[in-house]
């Protein structure tokens, strides 16, 4: 069946220090997102990246989409990258078109 | 301006009571979702439209109805609410015209039903 897994799913950091999320797949994609929720709730769009490598200041993210998996990076975090990351994949075919399934989240907390 | 909003926020509610929560996009996306998440879980789908007159059940579309007036809005409704459909209620965009499959989120809506 369908899957999106996601580990690890607590991390504690302090301040400075690098990580590494990892979300795992069930089938091939056309889509893949992370995300981050805030303590308020929002969901914040990290990447779109269904295949290859992507940065964004402190943020990175690689998807192998041949061997079904994406890694996100976070390096020298900081306090405000606490919080949930999600994965959400879009698998590619008919039925499922276009729908997001999310992993059940890495809770993030950095302490200072 | 936020390119996708919800309204409202924030709603407290009794049980047996019929309630609407309302999505608008700026975005001119063809494709609209509603999802809800409950804690420590992620997102699920309810209800998805591909456009104004196409619209899909999702995993838990049980207790649940939507209503897609314009383009540019995605009503949901709950009949008669209960308390286990407590969450965050999030609406979704995307626009698939480019082959780029990306979905862009509204802020939430925090429904409690007491």
């Amino acid at each position: 069946g369908i899957q999106v897994e996601q580990s690890p799913p607590d991390l504690i950091l302090q301040e400075g220090a690098n990580s590494t999320l990892r979300c795992n797949f069930s089938d091939s994609v056309n889509n893949l997102q992370w995300f981050h929720q805030n303590p308020w709730g929002q969901l914040i769009n990290l990447f779109y990246i269904p295949s290859g490598t992507k940065q964004n200041g402190r943020l990175s993210a690689t998807t192998v989409a041949t061997e079904r998996y994406s890694l996100l990076y976070i390096s020298s975090s900081q306090t405000t990258d606490s919080g949930v990351y999600f994965c959400a994949v879009a698998f590619d075919r008919g039925s499922t078109l276009g729908r997001l399934y999310f992993g059940r989240g890495t809770q993030l907390t950095v302490w200072p | 301006d936020a390119d996708v909003t919800q309204t409202p926020r924030n709603r407290i509610t009794k049980t047996g009571k019929r309630i609407m929560l309302e999505c608008s996009q700026t975005k001119g996306h063809d494709r609209m979702y509603w999802y809800r998440q409950d804690p420590g879980l992620g997102l699920r789908l309810i209800y998805y439209s591909f456009d104004v007159k196409d619209i899909n059940k999702g995993e838990i579309s049980d207790g649940y109805s939507v209503s897609r007036q314009a383009q540019a809005k995605f009503s949901l409704s709950l009949e008669s609410a209960i308390p286990n459909q407590t969450a965050l209620y999030f609406c979704a965009t995307s626009d698939q015209g480019q082959g780029r499959y990306e979905q862009y989120f509204g802020p939430g809506t925090r429904l409690t039903v007491t």
